[in-house]
């Protein structure tokens, strides 16, 4: 089946650096690619649509200069955090869409310190 | 407001109960899935139902997409504390965007 491989599973950073998070399609190519943010005891938030190539679409209330999303090939995306702050401390899940449909990464548990 | 609205958000039960949770929506999907989610875990993948009025059974897990597309149902026969876990709707429009409703956190107690 389909894998969506996402790292790092866990990181922390200190406030006001940059966490780069990766998500890579495995087994297939994918069309594209999105991005969640999961506060404790809630569900996914979109966060972000990307489609190779091109650039992302942002969920409304999302910083796109915070939130830099890059889908350079149809295998992989990548979410950096921006000088990143204890408020966005949280989990980061990816998935994505390709011939299998919906594939999720395991997710990475950011802590900004 | 979500786009999808998820009830139960928590739901206790002893074992051997049956239980439904309820996902609905004013906007029509092109396909509706139900994951589960363990703590610290991306969602897993239970079912996906495209077709209006479709019923799936995985075990004793039974789901319904309704006829216009717009809601769902999730059935659990004689629930088990393997059963307990956080359960996810999520829809996806024309435009492929999946998002997620509120999610029904449950309990099973032996």
């Amino acid at each position: 089946g389909a894998v969506v491989s996402q790292h790092p599973s866990r990181v922390i950073c200190k406030s006001g650096t940059s966490v780069k998070i990766e998500c890579r399609s495995l087994d297939f190519q994918a069309t594209t690619m999105f991005w969640y943010r999961q506060f404790p005891k809630q569900s996914l938030m979109l966060m972000a649509t990307s489609n190779e190539g091109s650039k992302a679409t942002y969920e409304q209330g999302v910083e796109k200069d915070k939130f830099l999303i890059n889908h350079a090939s149809l295998t992989l995306s990548t979410l950096t955090v921006t000088s990143a702050h204890p408020e966005d401390s949280s989990f980061y899940i990816c998935s994505a869409l390709g011939q299998y449909g919906y594939t999720f990464g395991s997710g990475t548990r950011l802590t900004v310190v | 407001t979500q786009l999808l609205e998820q009830s139960p958000q928590f739901l206790s039960i002893q074992e051997g109960e049956n239980l439904t949770v309820y996902c609905n929506s004013s906007s029509v999907f092109s396909s509706l899935q139900w994951y589960r989610q363990e703590p610290g875990e991306g969602p897993v993948l239970l079912v996906t139902v495209v077709t209006g009025g479709e019923v799936k059974k995985l075990k004793r897990l039974t789901f319904q997409f309704g006829d216009a597309r717009k809601d769902s149902s999730l059935h659990i026969t004689a629930a088990q504390p393997g059963d307990t876990g956080l359960y996810l709707c999520a829809g996806a429009r024309n435009n492929n965007d999946m998002r997620f409703g509120a999610g029904t956190r449950l309990t099973v107690k032996p």
